[in-house]
């Protein structure tokens, strides 16, 4: 099983800021097959980022995805109000399919 | 528009049995893999099971197998998910989530708003 390590756990920041979100695997991920999500309370996921780099439909271009093999990061350039949220990393080259335990993006 | 609309859902007894459902609209469901994914309270995101898009390949987390079964009905454009032999560490809301994709996986683009499981005496 591929398990994959979020950092940081939270992460406080301003809006207008940039965010640095971390996923780390612990082998290597096949085809860069990694997703991200976004949560905010009460809500279901939301897809942000597939094939580590590529954007969903619908998704500003303050978010981008940047990895391959074992590590990936998340960046939001510069963040607004409606960002602040859990982020998830996700594997879905290998099964079993596995989330990252999440980043809390929160307001400082 | 996409529409997955989960339920079943419920306070169920430990060793009990529930079956969700979720209904889904607003794109070709035969053309799609679909997977349960659940989040106990307070917790992060789990993956549960798969299902290919004709229903030939399933696909399920050690903590399930054997217990859960995942199938569709791609005439009624309609998931299902069997639960059997429930423990309280199953309690949780489970979403249903289409895939990008006919093969799993391919990410998951759209999501149910989830129903909520409850395994307790």
């Amino acid at each position: 099983e591929i398990v994959l390590t979020q950092s940081p756990g939270t992460l406080s920041l301003s809006p207008g800021e940039r965010a640095t979100l971390s996923c780390r695997a612990s082998q290597s991920v096949s085809s860069s097959s990694l997703a991200w999500y976004q949560q905010k309370p009460g809500q279901a996921p939301r897809l942000l980022i597939y094939g580590a780099s590529s954007r969903a439909t619908g998704i500003p271009d303050r978010f981008s995805g940047s990895g391959s093999g074992t590590d990936f990061t998340l960046t939001i350039s510069r963040l607004e109000p409606e960002d602040f949220a859990v982020y998830y990393c996700q594997q879905y080259g290998n099964s079993p399919l596995t989330f990252g335990g999440g980043t809390k993006v929160e307001i400082k | 528009e996409v529409e997955l609309l989960d339920s079943g859902g419920g306070l169920v007894q430990p060793g009990g049995s529930l079956r969700l459902s979720c209904a889904a609209s607003g794109f070709t469901f035969s053309s799609y893999a679909m997977s349960w994914v659940r989040q106990a309270p307070g917790k992060g995101l789990e993956w549960v099971s798969a299902i290919g898009a004709s229903g030939g390949s399933t696909y399920y987390a050690d903590s399930v197998k054997g217990r859960f079964t995942i199938s569709r009905d791609n005439s009624r454009d309609t998931l299902y998910l069997q639960m059997n032999s429930l423990r309280a560490e199953d309690t949780a809301v489970y979403y249903c989530a289409k895939d990008r994709g006919v093969h799993v996986s391919n990410g998951f683009d759209y999501w149910g708003q989830g129903t909520l499981v409850t395994v307790s005496s």
